[in-house]
């Protein structure tokens, strides 16, 4: 079993439209978690960070964290065409610097 | 604030030939992680370096391997390359240490491909 389990998709959605991601995982060590954006030929972009469990809200962005289901997530309110890329779940345990990545999931927002 | 820069953007080699790949971090971050990404397995963990010293590995045969100079710069080495060593190689810097840390910054990589 690895570590993060991330749907790669493709998710496609229309412009406007809510957008759900999700990772779950199973170390339960993991302490803190990440959502990255990466777009084509580009490395990741940090887009959320949250510290053990709770939402944390950032303009169109929400993440939620549920450390008793080992289960995360990030909503994308009012997508997009310029939120099209992969979107990847990244969490590590205190005291190390290892982030431990998901797949990524590929979205695409059309206009 | 100039980000993380990684050199080369983009690196031909043939099979059993040797690489040395380059990142200089944001200034004043003083960790430098490294990470390989491909299709199949995603973004790996190479090794982290923190003041000069590699404080974490990843599960990556001795061919890997790196160094952080006194100016927090790194540099990865791959040795005998195999096809399977092309990947997108990505660098990371940061100023957090072990507990509360945040987010790392990500260079926009070295595509490594081997022929």
């Amino acid at each position: 079993q690895k570590e993060v389990e991330q749907d790669p998709g493709p998710l496609s959605v229309p412009e406007g439209a809510i957008v759900s991601l999700n990772c779950t995982y199973s170390n339960s060590a993991f302490q803190y978690f990440m959502w990255y954006r990466q777009y084509s030929r580009k490395g990741p972009e940090l887009l959320m960070y949250t510290y053990s469990s709770g939402n944390k809200e950032d303009g169109r962005f929400t993440a939620q964290v549920d450390k008793s289901s080992k289960y995360i997530s990030l909503f994308i309110r009012d997508s997009q065409p310029s939120d099209s890329a992969t979107y990847l779940c990244a969490m590590k345990r205190g005291g190390s610097e290892k982030l431990v990545f998901g797949k990524g999931t590929k979205l695409t927002v059309n206009p | 604030k100039a980000g993380v820069t990684q050199t080369p953007r983009y690196l031909i080699k043939t099979r059993g030939q040797q690489v040395t790949l380059s990142c200089s971090p944001i200034s004043g971050h003083r960790s430098v992680s490294w990470y390989q990404q491909t299709p199949g397995q995603g973004l790996q963990f190479l090794f982290e370096y923190f003041s000069e010293t590699q404080r974490n590995k990843g599960n990556f045969p001795g061919r890997f391997s790196g160094r952080q100079f006194s100016n927090s710069r790194s540099e990865m080495n791959v040795s005998t390359l195999e096809l399977g060593d092309s990947a997108l190689y990505l660098c990371a810097s940061s100023t957090a240490l072990g507990a509360r840390g945040y987010g790392y910054t990500f260079g926009s990589g070295t595509r490594l491909t081997v022929v």
